[in-house]
């Protein structure tokens, strides 16, 4: 069956750090994956998706960026955290083709002092 | 453009009463239907899904929804609330080749004793 790992659980830095957030997907091949973000009160906003290596869409333009170096593994980076990056992230996938269902992993709580 | 509108933020209902949770969504071709649950602090688990066929679906935990085109709808619905069901529910809508799934805001969920 197909399992999903990110990590850290729980993450603070401070302003003007980097970050950096990964996941892998254990169990499918060639997984469409996402990074979402959940602010409070707000709901789940789509950051970035990916239906391949090295192919990332961004969603909205913020201060973050995506990568996926191989199949399964999408990794969520800032070079410099605002305030306003904080949040819950979580990552997801789902197959490619019509009609699938995606998949969450547990979330990463992200702390921007 | 594709939305997904949760009208009630917030809905308390006494443990044994019946729930039905409001979803409206705005998509361009046929949409795929998607109700999850969140724990605090936790990702999201899938509750049900429709695709096609029977416009009443059943999934996990007694819940049920009812796709209704007309009205483009996919309302929640549980005949009796237990107090393990306190959380908040999303509801999402993808579709034909998608890549991307969107959520609305989500309702929070409190059971009264």
């Amino acid at each position: 069956s197909q399992t999903i790992h990110q990590w850290p659980a729980t993450l603070v830095q401070p302003v003007g750090s980097p970050l950096s957030l990964e996941c892998t997907v254990e169990g499918t091949s060639n997984p469409n994956l996402y990074w979402y973000r959940q602010a409070a009160g707000r709901g789940l906003q789509l950051l970035f998706y990916s239906v391949g290596i090295g192919q990332i869409s961004s969603e909205v333009p913020q201060n973050l960026s995506a990568s996926r170096p191989q199949d399964r593994q999408f990794i969520l980076s800032s070079k410099k955290l605002l305030l306003s990056d904080s949040g819950f992230y979580l990552c997801a996938w789902s197959l490619g083709q019509s009609g699938n269902t995606i998949y969450f992993g547990e979330g990463s709580w992200l702390t921007v002092v | 453009a594709q939305s997904v509108t949760q009208p009630d933020i917030h809905i308390t209902v006494s443990e044994g009463a019946s729930l039905e949770l409001r979803c409206n969504y705005s998509y361009g071709a046929t949409p795929y239907l998607f109700w999850y649950v969140q724990s605090p602090g936790q990702g999201l688990q899938l509750l049900l899904k429709y695709f096609s066929g029977d416009t009443l679906v059943q999934g996990i935990k007694g819940f049920e929804a009812e796709f209704k085109r007309s009205q483009s709808s996919f309302n929640l619905r549980k005949p009796s609330v237990h107090w393990s069901d306190a959380a908040e529910y999303f509801c999402a809508v993808g579709g034909g080749n998608f890549n991307k799934f969107y959520f609305g805001s989500g309702t929070k969920l409190n059971v009264k004793p």
